[in-house]
């Protein structure tokens, strides 16, 4: 059964500082894995898409890495804002059309 | 943009009576689904629906069952709301399987549903 973490559970970073949010998974045989952005009370945002056959992908100051041997996938934010305080989470689609969510890492960026 | 739209951003209902949750996406996608979502816990699927009149049970639809009457509206049904049913849920769409396994997920705001 496929198994999604996120460490840390949360992180808080100065404004300027550049974020590095983890995501590892137990089965390398995915489809793509996607970064979700999540505000206080709301839905789900989604950030980005790596396909399995993709290394990374980059849009404006975010960049995601993913490494399927090692079953992990980095998401970069450069230069945080305070707008970038949220939870983030990382999700795995596999066989049967179903995305394994990890549990998220709550971001405060600090003026 | 595509857009899922959830008709209520809270409710509070009572235990045993039967609650409706609706759903509706703009973009023409064949997946549906539902989630709930709760501290410690994350986001589970309890159902999903690959075309009108199909649906597929989640990881947890006990207590649930749900309805796809039109391509554009899923509906999640409580058929005798309990406690532990209190929860955020979280409808979303994505595009037909063939294309979806490089298909995002776009999700609603969520309705977060009190049963007391």
């Amino acid at each position: 059964k496929q198994e999604v973490t996120q460490i840390p559970a949360a992180l808080s970073v100065p404004e300027g500082e550049n974020l590095v949010l983890n995501c590892s998974f137990t089965d390398s045989a995915i489809y793509n894995l996607q970064w979700f952005r999540q505000d206080p009370g709301k839905g789900l945002t989604s950030l980005l898409l790596i396909q399995s056959s993709q290394r990374e992908q980059t849009s404006g100051r975010l960049n995601a890495s993913l490494d399927k041997s090692s079953g992990r996938s980095t998401l970069y934010i450069a230069a945080s804002q305070p707008g970038d305080s949220a939870t983030y989470l990382c999700a795995v689609k596999a066989a049967g059309n179903k995305l394994t969510f990890g549990g998220g890492t709550r971001v405060l960026v600090k003026p | 943009d595509v857009k899922v739209t959830q008709s209520s951003r809270y409710l509070v209902k009572r235990t045993g009576e039967k609650v409706f949750l609706e759903c509706v996406q703009d973009m023409d996608h064949e997946n549906m689904f539902w989630y709930r979502q709760d501290p410690g816990l994350g986001l589970r699927l309890i159902y999903f629906s690959y075309d009108v009149k199909m649906k597929e049970k989640g990881d947890i639809p006990e207590g649930y069952s749900v309805s796809r009457e039109k391509k554009e509206r899923f509906s999640l049904i409580l058929e005798s709301a309990s406690t532990n049913q209190t929860s955020m849920y979280l409808c979303a769409s994505s595009l037909q399987q063939g294309a979806a396994y490089n298909s995002p997920l776009h999700f609603g705001n969520g309705t977060r549903l009190t049963v007391t």
